[in-house]
């Protein structure tokens, strides 16, 4: 799990707090995603960003701003969530935007009180 | 990790025998498929892959089968061991997409 870090590992902020979860990954990769794994459905995925550049952003509520800095951080900006935002987010890497392989991070256990 | 509340399918097996795990897709346009183990509190991690120009890939104690017929993809893990439990999800890749798209998954459990 060294590949891909993320912080914090777990979180619980209120619905009016602002935060910030971190993904970095020390693989080299291009490419960089967000998911949201929640108790009821599938992974989804959030964002995909391609040498710092979103290419993909999966109708996702503008609570949930992401930023990349660079090709080996991601961050997931959180403001004004909701309850059911409550699940593990999970950031991953793979080499190219082709999204083939990709490489997981061990999530950010997130609960929204 | 873990996918507590998701109601899925759950595979038991004895240690030491075969587990066979199946995925459908549906998108026939899918060009490549991944099979993920996770664990609890961990994230997926990368099993094995597979192409659409290949029916069979074998790795270390898995193997994976596509049907491209059927739309019908499986994971085979010999002679399984207890550190095998956990949840297994499939995905795949629509041509020109850029991401995957998992399946909910398969709790796989090994009985000692």
């Amino acid at each position: 799990e060294t590949g891909v870090t993320q912080t914090p590992r777990h979180l619980v902020m209120g619905m009016t707090n602002k935060k910030s979860l971190k993904c970095e990954q020390h693989l080299g990769h291009n490419a960089m995603y967000w998911y949201k794994q929640s108790a009821k459905k599938p992974l989804e995925l959030m964002f995909v960003y391609s040498l710092e550049e979103r290419v993909e952003n999966n109708s996702v509520p503008s609570r949930f701003s992401p930023e990349c800095p660079n090709s080996s951080h991601l961050f997931l900006h959180l403001h004004t969530l909701q309850p059911e935002d409550s699940a593990l987010y999970l950031c991953a890497s793979s080499p190219g935007q082709g999204a083939y392989e990709q490489y997981f991070g061990p999530g950010t256990r997130l609960t929204v009180t | 990790g873990e996918s507590v509340g998701l109601h899925l399918p759950t595979l038991s097996v004895q240690e030491g025998d075969n587990s066979i795990i199946n995925c459908a897709y549906s998108n026939s346009a899918s060009d490549y498929f991944i099979w993920y183990k996770q664990e609890s509190g961990k994230g997926p991690q990368f099993i094995i892959d597979i192409r659409s120009n290949m029916d069979k890939r074998q790795g270390q104690r898995v193997t994976v089968l596509l049907n491209k017929t059927v739309k019908h993809l499986s994971l085979q893990i010999a002679a399984t061991q207890p550190g095998d439990s956990a949840v297994y999800f499939c995905a795949d890749r629509g041509t020109g997409r850029r991401a995957l798209t998992f399946g909910s998954g398969t709790r796989l459990q090994v009985q000692p």
